[in-house]
């Protein structure tokens, strides 16, 4: 099982600020990361997929780079909409684990 | 548009077999690549993958859980079905079922249901 290991657990930031999220996979998972934004009482909402690709609607404020074990998930300027937790995936095989989370909160 | 609802008790005893439904819309799990499944997560803690099935029948199981676990689907009635038996309150959490598209059904969750908050206590 490949275990997805997200830094920092928490994360404070001031509303325009940038924010940067890291996600470690224990071996190589190539570019099948995705990234989900969670808000309080709502299901995962999908970020990015193929570890840079910005899903449907996904304002152009959120960008992922990375490939292998390292990833990042940054937001350029923060907006108030986007305290939330966050959370990678990896779906390069079975089972597609989850990291335990980064709650981007305000400062 | 893709819709998908989970349904099922709310509360469950201890010991006892949990059964959650989800029905979808918007797709065929007849379709290749296409998968669905289910993922949990217990209050305040983070997201568990737990089983999905495909639409050649291939079903993948967390390993932690797999003895546990059954999942089928009603291709039919667009339904997907999980079992998890000897429920203890450890399994109290929000189940959430998802989509999934991709070569072999690897791929990411792009549509995901409500999700249901299940207890398990006596």
């Amino acid at each position: 099982e490949i275990v997805m290991t997200q830094s920092p657990a928490t994360l404070s930031v001031s509303p325009g600020e940038r924010a940067t999220l890291s996600c470690r996979a224990s071996q190589s998972v190539n570019s099948n990361l995705a990234w989900y934004q969670q808000k309080p009482g709502q299901a995962p909402r999908l970020l990015i997929y193929g570890a840079s690709t910005r899903a449907t609607g996904i304002p152009a404020r959120f960008s992922g780079s990375g490939s292998g074990t390292e990833f990042t998930l940054t937001i350029s300027s923060l907006q108030s909409e986007d305290f939330a937790v966050y959370y990678c995936q990896q779906y390069y095989n079975w089972p597609q684990t989850f990291g335990q989370g980064t709650k981007v909160d305000i400062k | 548009q893709i819709t998908l609802k989970e349904s099922g008790p709310t509360l469950v005893k201890p010991t006892q077999t949990l059964t959650l439904t989800c029905t979808f819309s918007g797709f065929s799990l007849s379709t290749s690549g296409v998968g669905v499944g289910w993922i949990r997560q217990p209050p305040g803690k983070a997201l568990d993958w737990l089983a999905f099935i495909y639409w050649d029948d291939d079903k993948r199981y967390s390993p932690s859980l797999k003895s546990r676990l059954t999942i089928t689907k009603d291709t039919s009635k667009n339904q997907v079905v999980l079992t998890m038996t000897n429920m203890d309150p450890v399994d109290t959490a929000t189940y959430y079922c998802a989509h999934v598209e991709g070569p072999e059904g690897l791929g990411e969750l792009n549509y995901w249901g409500q999700g249901t908050l299940v207890t398990v206590s006596s």
